[in-house]
């Protein structure tokens, strides 16, 4: 089973519509990161998320850490064709003393 | 400021032959190093880590081996390759364990 859960797996949405991506599980997590990797590259960090209810903004992305440091959110408002890519969450779970990734989401944005 | 480089970028090889991806940090000491697998659009599978040379810690029992010569210098192994060992290998470091992981370009391997 997977640690982190992330949902939808797959999304494709028009340019400038807005968009949330979640990140899921039953563990606690002491923080979050999450990537972005696009199509044959290592996935570049965005963002760590570290304090329960904690919420990060870069630019039009908004990242948010659940109250229990169980889940977080990632919002892009008015995405743009340059937001595609693969969107992968990663945490270190209290029992585990590496990262694990969750399976990821995939985003289209078309133009 | 600190770079990672990884080669080769794309390899095609037969089943049975043997396997070497290099990876290369510059621009820090000591740091902590990894092997990632990625299947197609995908989450990440640790393969192994390594918190200083000549230690590795393996987290898949499987047909692939690493090791680190050097402080900054990274090394994925294979004997006789495998068609499951096809993917996108990939290699990060960190400055600590659980911390904020770093990637290279990618190797893509393809097993024939």
């Amino acid at each position: 089973t997977q640690l982190l859960e992330q949902s939808p797996q797959f999304l494709s949405i028009q340019e400038g519509e807005n968009l949330t991506v979640y990140c899921n599980s039953s563990s606690v997590f002491s923080s979050l990161q999450w990537y972005r990797q696009e199509p044959g590259e290592g996935p570049v960090l965005l963002v760590t998320v570290v304090t329960g209810g904690e919420v990060k903004k870069l630019k039009r992305l908004t990242f948010q850490f659940g109250d229990a440091r169980k889940d977080s959110s990632l919002h892009i408002t008015a995405a743009q064709p340059g937001d595609t890519g693969l969107y992968l969450c990663a945490g270190p779970p209290r029992s585990a003393r590496q990262l694990t990734f969750g399976s990821g989401t995939q985003l289209t944005v078309l133009p | 400021s600190q770079t990672i480089h990884q080669w080769p970028a794309t390899l095609v090889q037969p089943v049975g032959s043997p396997l070497s991806l290099e990876c290369t940090v510059e621009g820090t000491s000591n740091p902590n190093l990894y092997w990632y697998r990625q299947a197609a659009g995908r989450g990440l599978q640790l393969l192994f880590y390594s918190v200083g040379i000549g230690q590795i810690s393996s987290e898949v029992p499987q047909n692939l081996s690493a090791s680190r010569p050097q402080d900054r210098q990274f090394i994925l192994s294979s004997k006789k390759l495998l068609l499951s060992d096809s993917g996108f290998y990939l290699c990060a470091w960190s400055v600590m364990n659980t911390g904020e992981l770093f990637f290279g370009e990618g190797s893509r391997l393809t097993v024939l």
